[in-house]
């Protein structure tokens, strides 16, 4: 079974300073890794995704992850945050065989970026 | 190209009562997949169905809920007889292939009440 570990329930950042949100994951077999973020009664918007190749992953909004396979990690990272980044980040893992877009998503981590 | 359209997005149902869910995929899109996320946790995946289909039901509960994805119309996620714990946000998401090279676009949700 597969399954994503967040951490972190909330991190605080002040806005300029950069952030990272923490991921880990457990899967047999090598991973397709995601990121999703909610804002308040919203769906959720697709940020980023890891597939395979370079373990540095560009996304949306000036958000980028990093493939770590040794630490099984996929940590979320943006070098300044904005106020407008507050919103809840959710990583979240689907097997490469079969799994389709069939995701296992983190608990959730609350960010608050503050002026 | 409209997103993926849930409705109602608000429903409030009594203990006992039937609730039905609706989503429509973008254009395009052939699968459907069914999230819920319960107050502070993340999202659990409930059913992923092609269209006539039902591809993976692991995620549902074994009674009451049912989900369809007919040949016309949009997809159906059913809760009979509901109960205080059935209240929820249930997310539908959509993707063109079962792929994850082409990620789930997810809708606004619905968000039940039980009272």
């Amino acid at each position: 079974a597969q399954s994503v570990a967040q951490p972190e329930d909330q991190v605080n950042v002040a806005e300029g300073n950069p952030l990272t949100v923490k991921c880990t994951y457990s899967v047999s077999g090598n991973p397709y890794l995601f990121w999703y973020v909610q804002y308040p009664n919203r769906g959720l918007q697709f940020l980023l995704k890891y597939i395979t190749g370079d373990n540095l992953v560009k996304g949306s909004y000036g958000f980028e992850a990093e493939f770590n396979k040794s630490q099984t990690s996929f940590h979320l990272k943006k070098p300044s945050a904005l106020v407008s980044d507050s919103a809840l980040y959710f990583c979240a893992v689907s097997p490469r065989e079969g799994g389709g877009n069939k995701l296992t998503f983190g608990t959730g981590t609350q960010l608050k970026v503050e002026l | 190209n409209a997103g993926v359209m849930q409705n109602p997005r608000h429903l409030v149902r009594r203990r006992g009562q039937e609730a039905r869910l609706r989503c429509s995929p973008m254009k395009g899109h052939s699968h459907v997949y069914w999230y819920r996320q319960l107050p502070e946790e993340g999202l659990k995946f409930m059913v992923y169905l092609q269209k006539e289909n039902i591809i993976d039901e692991s995620g549902m509960p074994k009674e009451r809920f049912s989900a369809e994805f007919p040949k016309e119309g949009p997809s159906i996620l059913r809760i009979q007889q509901v109960v205080r714990g059935d209240s929820a946000a249930y997310f539908c998401a959509s993707s063109p292939s079962s792929g994850p090279n082409t990620e789930a676009f997810f809708g606004q949700g619905t968000r039940l009440t039980v009272v």
